[in-house]
């Protein structure tokens, strides 16, 4: 059974702040990893698709990072701002036509 | 209007009552995908059309019955559901079914089964 954990499953942080979140998953037969930013009443929206082990992924103040050999995903906010309070979303695919697994999320919320 | 939209966004029936909901995606894109968001839990693939054609159904009720008449639009029909199916349902498409291809998300029907 696969499973994709995230951790924590919520998070505040002071404004201005810089924090980091992580997700696990099987790292056998690992083909893909995805990251996803959920506002509230909003689409979920795409922030990263990562493949090779060593991988890093920067977008603004956003980056991840990926160990696909211990199977886990670090997600960096630098410098957190309100706008960045969102649900995180992590999901992992073993091969190129899997479904992707998903998980629960990393709820972050910015105190002005 | 551009990405994927989905409607109804709210939706309340009892469990007698038989609804659809729909979902349209202006991307070009071949894959289209329901999941089903319950509180608190992971995104729960329910099914997957490539080209029109479905590709899975992961052990889905009967009583959820999809439908995609062609590559830009989505149908999942509701009929005799249980208030446990109560939930957040969310279309998605992407170009194509390999699993490194972005999905595009709705921004899901909420769902609830009295």
């Amino acid at each position: 059974i696969l499973n994709v954990e995230q951790s924590p499953q919520s998070l505040h942080v002071q404004e201005g702040d810089s924090t980091n979140f992580t997700c696990s998953f099987p790292s056998s037969n690992f083909y893909a990893l995805h990251w996803y930013r959920w506002e509230t009443a909003k689409s979920p929206e795409a922030l990263f698709v990562m493949t090779l082990n060593g991988d890093e992924k920067k977008k603004g103040r956003i980056s991840a990072t990926l160990n696909t050999k211990e199977g886990y995903s670090y997600l960096y906010i630098k410098g957190s701002q309100p706008e960045d309070s969102a649900t995180y979303l992590c999901a992992s695919g073993m091969d190129s036509n899997y479904q992707l697994i998903w998980g629960a999320g990393t709820k972050l919320i910015i105190k002005p | 209007e551009t990405g994927v939209t989905q409607t109804p966004r709210h939706l309340v029936m009892g469990m007698t009552n038989k609804k659809s909901l729909k979902c349209e995606q202006h991307l070009g894109h071949n894959a289209m995908y329901w999941y089903k968001q319950s509180a608190k839990k992971p995104l729960e693939l329910m099914f997957v059309y490539n080209f029109k054609e479905q590709t899975e159904n992961n052990s889905v009720p009967s009583r959820f019955s999809p439908e995609c008449p062609n590559s830009s639009h989505l149908f999942l029909h509701l009929h005799t559901l249980q208030p446990e199916d109560s939930a957040l349902y969310l279309c998605a498409s992407s170009q194509t079914r390999v699993i490194t291809d972005t999905q595009y998300f709705g921004p899901g029907t909420r769902l609830t089964v009295l």
